[in-house]
């Protein structure tokens, strides 16, 4: 089985650089992503990352260390439209590519 | 491209009864999932489908949850009967590659 932890809720201000941290243990691991799910709409993709190190993409970049089952979501420059839940799923190693979600960390911006 | 599709986008039944969800995924997506999203929690998967055929239903509680999807494309999600703990949405995505998945908006369902 999976267990994935991330921090319930974060708050920061516009402009701000906020990091979303999740921590993962996994019988197998085939990679990690994160999604933005805005309040009352679905789950939208932001970022995978299959080998150590960070993607950059735009003012959002995602790390991850898999002898640490560790991964950062780097939120940079908020906007108050970045407000929403961010969520962190690990892949297993099947080859359906089946996720488990960790239960998602509200951020709030605040003007 | 058009996204995926779920109808009804609401739906409120009493416990007991039974009801049904519909899900239409981006064409030429081969696979499709049927994810439950309780509230302040993340989606969990019921079931998934690789083109008709099911390849994990292990969180899927056969007694009263079914779900299937004919030719490949479209897939139906049941309850029968429905319970209290019910409540939440349902979300359907679909997978060209078994790599990212597209979510569609969702049904809430409210069981009272």
């Amino acid at each position: 089985g999976q267990n994935i932890d991330q921090p319930t809720e974060m708050t920061a201000t516009e402009g701000a650089i906020v990091q979303i941290n999740c921590t993962y243990q996994t019988s197998g691991f085939n990679g990690l992503f994160w999604y933005q799910q805005h309040a009352g709409e679905a789950p939208t993709f932001l970022s995978y990352n299959v080998l150590d190190g960070l993607e950059e993409k735009g003012r959002f970049s995602s790390f991850l260390s898999r002898s640490k089952g560790y991964s950062y979501l780097l939120l940079k420059e908020l906007q108050m439209k970045d407000s929403a839940s961010y969520l962190c799923a690990v892949k297993a190693t099947d080859s359906w590519g089946k996720l488990q979600f960790g239960a998602g960390t509200q951020v709030v911006v605040t003007p | 491209e058009a996204g995926v599709a779920q109808s009804p986008r609401y739906k409120i039944i009493e416990k007991r009864q039974s009801v049904a969800f519909w899900c239409n995924p981006i064409s030429g997506h081969a696979t499709l999932y049927w994810y439950q999203q309780i509230l302040g929690q993340g989606p969990k998967l019921l079931i998934q489908f690789q083109n008709n055929g099911v390849v994990d239903d292990s969180q899927l509680p056969k007694d009263r949850f079914s779900a299937e999807r004919l030719k490949g494309v479209d897939s139906t999600l049941k309850i029968q009967p429905a319970k209290l703990e019910d409540s939440a949405v349902y979300l359907c995505a679909s997978s060209k590659d078994a790599y990212e998945q597209y979510f569609g908006p969702g049904t809430r369902l409210t069981v009272t």
